[in-house]
């Protein structure tokens, strides 16, 4: 079954203590990306990635790292985590680039910083 | 650089009752325009999307959307709303901007309620 996987799906965690929420796909898709979703504001784009060891900020990229080791991989790694990164995660990846390609989202990660 | 509005926080709507969702966008050229919904507790699904061609477009789970140039709109629509149709809807504006790589803007977001 064509999915994007995220893991894990709830996360509590306290101020500092570094973490990565891992993304996977397994569609052969170039394009991938970290969303994350706050009431009221809609998705904005954290990180994306154009293929494997390319990568380039989004909207709201501060306090967030990725990497892009292997083309289905796209983990998402906070240093030191604040309460404001307090939030709803989505991966998500597409075929290519291109801004009518349809994309693909994982289930969301929960995340809550103390 | 392109902008998306979902004017409509929350709407509530009985089931059996016809829907519009409504989404205004700013961007200079054609847009390629999309509805997503999110179900509680799931990721996002594509409903419909729109890039050329007839203005109507046709989606899954029996939605519509209409572009509408002159308006900078593209509402989605349903003449018959589910109780399964509670979710969040999102609508995005997909731009090709030169030096941008970015694919989607997204809407803040229209939360659906469906009473009984």
């Amino acid at each position: 079954e064509a999915q994007v996987t995220q893991n894990p799906r709830y996360l509590i965690t306290v101020t500092g203590k570094k973490l990565t929420v891992t993304c996977s796909q397994n569609m052969n898709h170039e394009y991938m990306s970290w969303y994350r979703q706050d009431p009221g504001l809609g998705l904005r784009q954290i990180y994306y990635s154009m293929n494997v060891e390319v990568t380039d900020k989004g909207d709201v990229p501060e306090g967030y790292k990725v990497s892009r080791k292997e083309k289905r991989n796209f983990p998402l790694i906070l240093e030191s985590p604040s309460p404001n990164q307090t939030s709803l995660y989505f991966c998500a990846s597409s075929l290519t680039r291109g801004p009518q390609e349809t994309q693909y989202f994982g289930p969301g990660t929960r995340l809550l910083v103390l | 650089a392109q902008s998306v509005t979902q004017p409509d926080i929350h709407i509530t709507v009985s089931e059996g009752a016809s829907l519009e969702l409504r989404c205004n966008y700013s961007y200079g050229a054609t847009p390629y325009l999309f509805w997503y919904v999110q179900s509680p507790g799931q990721g996002l699904q594509l409903l419909l999307k729109y890039f050329s061609g007839d203005t109507l477009v046709q989606g899954i789970k029996g939605f519509e959307a209409e572009f509408k140039r002159s308006q900078s709109s593209f509402n989605l629509r349903k003449p018959s709303v589910h109780w399964s149709d509670a979710a969040e809807y999102f609508c995005a504006v997909g731009a090709a901007s030169s030096g941008s790589a970015r694919q989607l803007t997204f809407g803040s977001g229209t939360q659906l309620t469906v009473l009984p």
